[in-house]
């Protein structure tokens, strides 16, 4: 177990819906990042946010957006779905320590867009 | 996306065996890490290196960190059927303040009992 959580565990949803999953990072940690993992696809960065800010963007669509809240959980909405959003959803959070950062994973929510 | 070369893409070998694969880039990192995910689950960390030529072990792992800090490499010794999975490689840049996380496209691991 790596402290970190997201739920849901699994999504099934329909073309043009919207949907919101949720990442609690581990204790302490400021970091949150969110990558997309499509069928037999390496990890893509979508996005990370440090201590309720963005740091840095990778991937994203336009149609995908996140935020932190106070409380550090983050929450990563993808709206107007496609098939092509189909994918593994994980959550990463992350402290870093004398310039080094090591990144903990989520389980990851499985969505399934029909 | 940046991304390293990460080989091979997939191994299929007997229970017993050793396996090593590795990753490469034209940049220069200063962490390199490996991951392992199982199916279904999140990639969970094996082993973090930190410094140009450090060789670490956790288990049946050992990873190092290439001199010139452009390539790590990954060896599991006497496979067992639970190696079963990807492993990632991902290497850390860092610009001032800001640290990006570079990640290779997975070595795919079969073992046959």
């Amino acid at each position: 177990d790596s402290g970190v959580t997201q739920t849901p565990k699994h999504l099934i949803t329909a073309t043009g819906q919207r949907v919101t999953l949720r990442c609690s990072p581990r204790s302490g940690d400021l970091s949150v990042y969110w990558y997309q993992q499509s069928l037999d696809q390496g990890l893509q960065f979508l996005i990370q946010y440090y201590n309720g800010e963005e740091r840095a963007k990778g991937n994203i669509l336009e149609r995908f957006s996140a935020q932190q809240f106070p409380d550090l959980h983050s929450e990563l909405n993808l709206s107007s779905l496609e098939l092509g959003d189909s994918a593994l959803y994980f959550c990463a959070s992350s402290v870093s320590s004398r310039g080094q950062e090591t990144q903990y994973f989520g389980p990851g929510t499985r969505l399934l867009v029909l | 996306g940046q991304q390293l070369n990460q080989s091979p893409q997939s191994m299929f070998i007997q229970e017993g065996e050793d396996v090593s694969m590795n990753c490469t880039s034209s940049s220069i990192f200063n962490t390199w890490l490996w991951y392992k995910q199982d199916p279904g689950e999140g990639p969970v960390l094996l082993i973090a290196l930190y410094k140009a030529g450090e060789l670490t072990s956790n288990g049946r792992l050992t990873a190092q960190f290439g001199i010139t800090r452009k390539d790590s490499f990954l060896n599991i010794s006497a496979s067992i059927p639970s190696d079963v999975g990807i492993y990632f490689c991902a290497g850390q840049l860092r610009a001032g303040n800001n640290r990006k996380l570079i990640w290779g496209l997975g070595t795919s691991l079969a073992v046959n009992p």
